[in-house]
């Protein structure tokens, strides 16, 4: 069984400052994504590395994918209020009729205070 | 499109009661899953489908649920009888062929609860 763990589990920060959310498991992964869910609303995709050290920037979001696929990381740079929400890594195994099946990690709840 | 639309929103039932959450996938979109949502579990992966045809239901906690999808436009996710430990908010989320490249769209999800 594919498991990813997120840490930390909550962070809360004030407006201006930095901080990474870690995504770390034992098995390696054909690809990775990070989603961010908000209060009532279903997780909304931010965005999928696949291959080993790839480097993505979204703005002041900084995903990484570790060279053995196996971890990454979420860097937020000059948090602002509006990240506030529930942060979600999942991965995906490409096995057979694995394919097309992604697990979660159990996500971080970033607060960010103004 | 308007994107993946699940009803009711929300669903307050009596234990034992029979209970059906819908979900209407995007279109062209060739993967459906139902994933359950706890504070404790996270979210879980109950079922998907592919084409319709379910693929993997490993999932699906026991025989009380059950999912169908007669058609590429229409899913229903079903728990009878219902019970208090079934209270999570549900998601319905669809892909296309690829969605493990460009990521699952996901619906705002069906709160349940079962008193």
């Amino acid at each position: 069984t594919q498991l990813l763990e997120q840490s930390p589990q909550f962070l809360s920060i004030q407006e201006g400052e930095n901080l990474t959310v870690y995504c770390n498991s034992s098995s390696v992964f054909s690809s990775l994504q990070w989603y961010r869910q908000e209060p009532g609303e279903g997780p909304v995709l931010l965005v999928t590395v696949v291959t080993g050290g790839e480097v993505k920037k979204l703005k002041r979001l900084t995903f990484q994918f570790g060279d053995a696929r196996k971890d990454s990381s979420l860097h937020i740079t000059a948090a602002q209020p509006g990240d506030t929400g529930l942060y979600l890594c999942a991965g995906a195994i490409r096995s057979g009729t694995s394919y097309g099946k992604l697990t979660f990690g159990q996500g971080t709840i970033l607060t960010v205070h103004p | 499109d308007a994107g993946v639309i699940q009803s009711p929103r929300h669903e307050v039932t009596e234990m034992g009661q029979e209970v059906t959450l819908r979900c209407k996938p995007i279109s062209g979109h060739d993967y459906l899953f139902w994933y359950r949502q706890t504070m404790m579990r996270g979210l879980e992966l109950l079922i998907y489908f592919n084409n319709n045809v379910p693929i993997d239901d490993s999932g699906m906690p026991e025989d009380r649920f059950s999912a169908k999808m007669p058609n590429a436009s229409f899913s229903t996710l079903k728990i009878q009888p219902s019970e208090p430990r079934d209270s999570a908010v549900y998601f319905c989320a669809s892909s296309p062929y690829t969605g493990v490249l460009y990521g699952y769209t996901f619906g705002s999800g069906t709160r349940l609860t079962v008193v």
